[in-house]
């Protein structure tokens, strides 16, 4: 079946701009997370998604980051104003449920803030 | 949060020969423990968990790792290396309790495989 996908896979802005980046998770999952790697880092969690609630914004980094999530589907993670020290590849994940379900991962949007 | 560390940034192995990559974690009540793979351009790959149980875990491509409280560690293994098997690694832990869905990941290590 259709795996998590991520859109777009390559995102290059100016400093100061809006990004928008895009999850699509597998149908049927309820739980949705967020995930940022730097350069030569583990991933860093963002934000976690039960259903379309977000019990847990605890990583978010600053108020410039958001994200929704319409249902049990699509969600979006918004940076307004991006930084330089935005880029990053930003990484979705999903799963049947929280806590020890197994997390299925997206490719990623690599993003390159100028 | 948990803290992971992974010893060795890099690690270079001979086809055929063994792949140990080492993690440990800080908690001191056991957490859920995760061994994911990343190929290039490719999202994060469960390899093999560890919730409850028994202690040595086996996970897919012949890898398995092994839980050992006392040491705080769950080092991943596969006895031999193959080509395919070049790729990122990432050691994963759960926070304990009521937030248990947040994973801490360690910074990875990249293995690669000589012919």
């Amino acid at each position: 079946g259709a795996g998590v996908s991520q859109s777009p896979s390559n995102k290059v802005t100016e400093k100061g701009k809006d990004v928008e980046l895009r999850c699509d998770p597998i149908s049927g999952h309820t739980a949705l997370y967020w995930y940022r790697q730097r350069l030569g880092q583990g991933l860093e969690f963002l934000i976690y998604f039960q259903g379309n609630s977000a019990p847990d914004k605890s990583g978010l980094p600053s108020d410039r980051f958001s994200a929704e999530r319409t249902g049990e589907s699509v969600s979006t993670l918004t940076i307004q104003r991006t930084q330089q020290e935005d880029s990053a590849v930003y990484l979705c994940a999903s799963s049947l449920g929280g806590r020890t379900y197994e997390q299925y991962f997206g490719p990623g949007t690599r993003l390159t803030v100028t | 949060a948990q803290s992971v560390t992974q010893l060795g940034s890099h690690v270079s192995v001979s086809e055929g020969a063994l792949v140990l990559l080492r993690c440990n974690y800080s908690s001191s009540v056991p957490p859920y423990l995760f061994w994911y793979v990343q190929y290039p351009n490719q999202g994060l790959q469960l390899l093999l968990k560890y919730t409850t149980g028994a202690t040595l875990v086996k996970g897919i491509n012949g890898f398995e790792a092994e839980f050992k409280k006392s040491e705080t560690s769950f080092h991943l293994t596969k006895p031999s290396a193959h080509m395919s098997d070049a790729a990122e690694y990432f050691c994963a832990v759960s926070d304990v309790g009521a937030n248990d869905y947040k994973l801490s990941f360690g910074a990875g290590t990249t293995v690669t495989v000589r012919a």
